[in-house]
Parts: structure tokens; sequence; C-alpha cells
């Protein structure tokens, strides 16, 4: 079985400061790798993936999050964040082959201050 | 190309009603999943559909139900609702069972039941 945790539930970062949003999975086969995100009373947005290959992902937004097998760690990055950014953003897995299920990690909560 | 689309938006029942959710996948895309989003309990996993069957259940009671018809769009139904029952619920479709990579949401129903 898989299973994704997220340390910090919530995250106060100022504008234009850089930001790491933690994310550590367990899995005993292979999987995926994702980032969501959450606006106020809307669906989930794929901010990117992992599936394999290079161990750095980029999203159009500036967003990054680095696959680390070792660690067995995706966490996500910005160097630069927006009041914009301010919304929930969830880790999320999947097996490689035969389902869609998403396992999702409990969330954390991006709160950009001016 | 429209996306995932889910009606209603919102939706306000009493207990002990049923009630039943509807999902149009975005065209072509012939494998939706559902998750129920609550603040206790996360984002949870409740069901897989491909090609009309039901390939994956989550840990859910038998109170929740689903189902998909030839044309790929979906419903799930909730009996004898329960004030635990009160969430956002969201569809996700993809094009192929085992493409989580590509898998989009829709904006999720938001069920409130007093």
């Amino acid at each position: 079985a898989q299973s994704v945790t997220q340390l910090d539930s919530q995250v106060p970062v100022f504008e234009e400061a850089p930001v790491e949003l933690r994310c550590n999975y367990s899995s005993s086969v292979s999987v995926y790798l994702f980032w969501y995100v959450q606006y106020p009373n809307q669906g989930l947005q794929l901010l990117l993936k992992y599936l394999s290959g290079s161990t750095l992902v980029e999203s159009i937004n500036g967003f990054e999050a680095e696959f680390n097998k070792s660690q067995t760690s995706f966490h996500l990055r910005k160097p630069s964040v927006h009041i914009s950014d301010t919304a929930e953003y969830f880790c999320a897995v999947s097996r490689s082959y035969n389902t869609d299920k998403l396992i999702f990690g409990t969330g954390t909560r991006l709160q950009v201050f001016p | 190309k429209a996306g995932v689309t889910q009606t209603p938006r919102y939706l306000i029942k009493t207990r002990g009603q049923q009630v039943t959710l509807s999902c149009s996948p975005i065209s072509g895309h012939r494998s939706v999943s559902w998750y129920q989003q609550t603040p206790g309990q996360g984002l949870q996993f409740l069901f897989e559909y491909f090609s009309e069957t039901q390939r994956n259940k989550g840990n859910f009671p038998g109170r929740f139900s689903g189902r998909q018809f030839s044309n790929s769009r979906s419903e799930m139904n909730v009996s004898t609702l329960e004030l635990g029952d009160s969430a956002l619920y969201l569809c996700a479709s993809s094009i192929d069972r085992g493409s989580s990579y590509e898998q989009y949401f829709g904006p999720g129903t938001r069920l409130t039941v007093t």
C-alpha cells in the first residue's frame, strides 16, 4: 500500500520569499508522484508530476519539485512566492499501472502575506 | 475542449435522504474516479470506473455506490445520508485506465447534510 505524509499543515510566508512544502511517501511498488493545488471553492489543478527520468520537474508558474528516491521525498519549492500562490497544496501518489487511484497527503495551506 | 463537469455544484439534503451526483468526463476520456474531501479526513478515494465497470473501491460503507454509463458519464449515489457525509465530492477523468498522469478534476459538488 502507498501512503503520503505532508508534515506541515500550514506554511506562512511573506511575498517574494522562498518556500518549501514537504512531502514524503511510502510504497512497495513503482509510483507516480504529483502536486495538486486547490484554490478556495474550486477543484484540484495539477501543478506538476514525476513519472520517470529527470528527478527535477518544473511547472509553468515557477514551482519545482525534486524526486529523491533514497529519502522517499518529493518536496515542492518556489524561489519567490506571490500573493496569488495562496492556496492549499496536496501531494499525491498513484501506482504506475492498472489504476488511476490517487493517494493524497493531508494538504499544506500556503498563506502568502504582503 | 470542455473540462470535467459536475452537477449540481451545490446541494443541501437532510439526514436519511438519498442523493445522486453526476459527472461528465472530458470528451474521449473513459476512466472516471470519485473522491470525497472533508476537513477531518482530507481527500479519500471512493471509486474508479472504466468501461462501465467498477475497477477499484475505497473504504466506504455500502451506502455509497456508483455507476458508469456507455458514454463514460458517471453517477454516484449516497443513500440514508448522515451528517458526516457533508463534503466536497470530486470527480476526475482520464483517457484510459492507468493514466493517472493525465487525470483532470472537476470543480466538485458541495453536499451539505442537515
